[in-house]
């Protein structure tokens, strides 16, 4: 079957570092995506992994270990209006586009 | 462009009606989503389209469910009878499949409640 993990819930302080963990068992696999969802609104598009690493983009950074199934993404100089659900997704079809999404984890910014 | 567009942004209908989702992919894109999601159950791929095509349908949850993409421009995610199982935030995504990246884009989603 397909599994995702990601932790419910998480809080932090403005200004820290928060990571917020995903692990993942799929059919396939063609990349994992991380999502900020705030509530009420749409998933918007955070970053993209494909191979093992670390991709940096600004103050939000995502890991990938493909033979672990882990990935992390990591944020931080936290503020406010980061409080919001991130969803983890696997594309697990090789030539297409089959995305399946985690639980998603939902962070709380405390001042 | 206006990124993916849903309509009607809210829906609410009686058991037993049939319920129509209307989605707009950004232009070019070539894949299609329908993804519904809930408090229990979280975001779950319902039926992904590329170029048109159905790919992927087992997320539909019964027969009740159907969904059409007539052309590049439009799909529709129809539901009926509707029950009150079904109320959730229905969202529609495009993607442009790529060598690159193929991110999905989601449009702000239909909120469905069946009294």
């Amino acid at each position: 079957g397909q599994n995702i993990d990601q932790p419910t819930e998480m809080t932090a302080t403005e200004g820290a570092i928060v990571q917020i963990n995903c692990t993942y068992q799929t059919s396939g696999f063609n990349g994992l995506f991380w999502y900020q969802q705030h509530a009420g609104e749409a998933p918007t598009f955070l970053s993209y992994n494909v191979l093992d690493g670390l991709e940096e983009k600004g103050r939000f950074s995502s890991f990938l270990s493909r033979s672990k199934g882990y990935s992390y993404l990591l944020l931080k100089e936290l503020q406010m209006k980061d409080s919001a659900s991130y969803l983890c997704a696997v594309n697990r079809d090789n030539y297409g586009q089959n995305f399946v999404f985690g639980p998603g984890t939902r962070l709380s910014v405390l001042p | 462009d206006a990124g993916v567009i849903q309509s009607p942004r809210h829906e609410v209908t009686e058991m037993g009606q049939e319920v129509t989702l209307r989605c707009k992919p950004i232009s070019g894109h070539n894949s299609l989503f329908w993804y519904r999601q809930t408090m229990m159950r979280g975001l779950e791929l319902l039926i992904y389209f590329n170029n048109n095509v159905p790919i992927d349908d087992s997320g539909m949850p019964e027969d009740r469910f159907s969904a059409k993409m007539p052309n590049a421009s439009f799909s529709t995610l129809k539901i009926q009878p509707s029950e009150p199982r079904d109320s959730a935030v229905y969202f529609c995504a495009s993607s442009l499949v790529s060598l690159s990246r193929t991110e999905a884009f989601f449009g702000q989603g239909t909120r469905l409640t069946v009294v």
